[in-house]
């Protein structure tokens, strides 16, 4: 089965600009989401189709994804941000959804 | 807007079955596939299959086949998810989330509030 790969924790100052990998084998040719989650809530999507946001998403937030790494960039990070980020696509081999293990980002 | 609101939590005993409810509001329901998400305390997502209402076609993971059924009343705009067979590992959140039908890349663009369902002995 397909497996994505994220760091498990990422620090950053306010004001200054987080990255968030996610790898998989080929995932550049693959559809990436974004999802936030902040402490017993239900996760938001921050990032569809590699690089687009919905409506309500700031535009600090962006993504890239080549070869076989998935970026989302967060600009001018703020306490607000602070949370978990997991990575998703679909795995059309096997018809399955699938999640990276998830990344919690620590504003310092 | 689209509303998905989920049943409430859940004690259950090892060995037992759970049915969480997720209603649909705001939306075409048919148009969607509900998929169903868990997440144990402390741990990441993990997708655990859905269905499209339209046709009751369901895609299950491979780690829950045999032991889960999702199924969706079109009168009512509601999934439910049955776990069966529950064990103290299968204490989570319980999640449902829409995504379109087509294409399968879809992102699941709306969630439920969450289900925490706990299992003890």
């Amino acid at each position: 089965s397909y497996v994505l790969t994220q760091p498990p924790s990422v620090s950053v100052a306010p004001g200054k600009t987080a990255r968030i990998s996610c790898g998989g084998n080929n995932i550049g040719s693959k559809s990436v989401h974004w999802y936030q989650q902040r402490p017993g809530q239900a996760p938001v999507l921050v990032i569809s189709y590699d690089n687009d946001r919905p409506s309500g998403i700031p535009e600090r937030f962006s993504g890239s994804n080549s070869g076989n790494t998935a970026t989302l960039t967060i600009s001018r990070v703020e306490a607000e941000d602070e949370a978990g980020y997991y990575c998703q696509v679909w795995d059309s081999l096997s018809d399955h959804g699938v999640f990276g293990g998830g990344t919690k980002l620590t504003v310092l | 807007q689209v509303q998905l609101v989920q049943s409430g939590a859940e004690v259950k005993k090892s060995g037992s079955s759970v049915k969480v409810a997720c209603k649909a509001s705001g939306g075409t329901f048919n148009s969607y596939v509900i998929s169903w998400v868990r997440q144990a305390p402390g741990q990441g997502l993990e997708w655990m299959g859905g269905i499209i209402p339209l046709f009751g076609t369901t895609n299950y993971a491979q780690k829950f086949q045999g032991r889960v059924t999702i199924t969706a009343d079109e009168s009512t705009f509601t999934s439910y998810m049955q776990l069966d067979s529950l064990r103290s590992e299968d204490t989570a959140v319980y999640y449902c989330a829409r995504r379109s039908v087509s294409p399968r890349t879809q992102p699941f663009d709306y969630w439920g509030q969450g289900t925490l369902v706990t299992v003890s002995s």
